[in-house]
C-alpha cells in the first residue's frame, strides 16, 4: 500500500525561526494536504494542493506539491508559540480514494 | 462554524465490554471517515462511507469492529468485545469536494477510548 514518510519527527525551535518539514511517498498522489493537530483536538486543515508544482500560501505557511507528485513540503516562517502542535501531511490518489497520512512532525516553539 | 460532532469525548471501559462511538457529520457532506490514532501507528483509516454506503472497511478488524450509517446525520463505530489494544483516539471526519474532486476532510475532536 501507499506509505508516506514524514520528516523530521520532531523539531524544537526558538520563536521567530523558520520551519521546514516534508513528506515523501513511494507512489504518486493527485492531492496533498497539510493538517495541524493541537492537544485534545482533531487535525485541522491548513493547506490543500491539487496540482504538481503548485505553491500555495496561507499566512505564514507555504506548501508545495512536488513535480514528481511523490513529495510535498510545508514551511512556516517567523514561528510563534501558537504554532506548537503536530503537523501531518496527507495524500490522496483520487476522489474515491482514502487519505493516507504521514506519522506527523511534532513542533515545539520556545518563546 | 460547521463542525463534526463526536460522542463520547472520553470513554473508560473494561475488557470485553461493548463500546459505541457516534459521529454527526457536517450537514451536506457525503463522505464520512473513521480513523484511529495511536502513538505507534499514527492515523489509521478504519472505514469510510460515501452517501451512507461503505466504500472501504479494510482497515477495520472485522471480528470485533463494525461501522454503520443509519442515516445521513449519524455514523457509528462499534467495538464488541473491546480489548486493551483498542485503546486509542478515534476520529470521525466528513468530507467535502475540494479541487479536482478530492476529499477535503473536517475532523471531529475525537473519542478517547481506554480499555482496562
Amino acid at each position: 500500500g501507499q506509505q508516506l514518510n514524514q520528516s523530521p519527527q520532531s523539531m524544537f525551535i526558538q520563536e521567530g525561526e523558520d520551519v521546514s518539514m516534508n513528506c515523501t511517498s513511494s507512489s504518486i498522489f493527485n492531492t496533498w494536504l497539510w493538517y495541524k493537530q493541537e492537544p485534545g483536538e482533531g487535525p485541522v486543515l491548513l493547506i490543500a494542493l491539487y496540482k504538481a508544482g503548485e505553491l500555495t500560501s496561507n499566512g505564514r505557511l507555504t506548501a508545495q506539491f512536488g513535480i514528481t507528485r511523490k513529495d510535498s513540503f510545508l514551511n512556516i516562517s517567523a514561528s510563534i508559540p501558537s504554532d506548537v502542535g503536530i503537523y501531518f501531511c496527507a495524500g490522496q490518489l483520487g476522489s474515491n480514494y482514502k487519505l493516507t497520512f504521514g506519522k506527523g512532525t511534532l513542533l515545539t516553539v520556545n518563546p | 462554524d460547521a463542525r463534526v460532532t463526536q460522542t463520547p469525548r472520553h470513554k473508560v471501559t473494561e475488557m470485553g465490554q461493548e463500546v459505541t462511538m457516534r459521529c454527526q457529520p457536517i450537514l451536506g457532506h457525503n463522505t464520512v471517515f473513521w480513523y484511529r490514532q495511536t502513538m505507534m501507528q499514527g492515523l489509521e483509516l478504519l472505514a469510510y462511507f460515501r452517501n451512507r454506503a461503505p466504500l472501504d472497511d479494510s482497515g477495520m478488524p472485522k471480528d470485533r469492529f463494525s461501522a454503520e450509517m443509519p442515516d445521513a446525520t449519524l455514523a457509528t463505530l462499534k467495538i464488541q468485545p473491546s480489548e486493551p489494544r483498542d485503546s486509542a483516539v478515534y476520529f470521525c471526519a466528513s468530507g467535502s469536494p475540494g479541487g479536482s474532486g478530492a476529499n477535503v476532510l473536517t475532523f471531529g475532536a475525537g473519542s478517547r477510548l481506554t480499555v482496562l
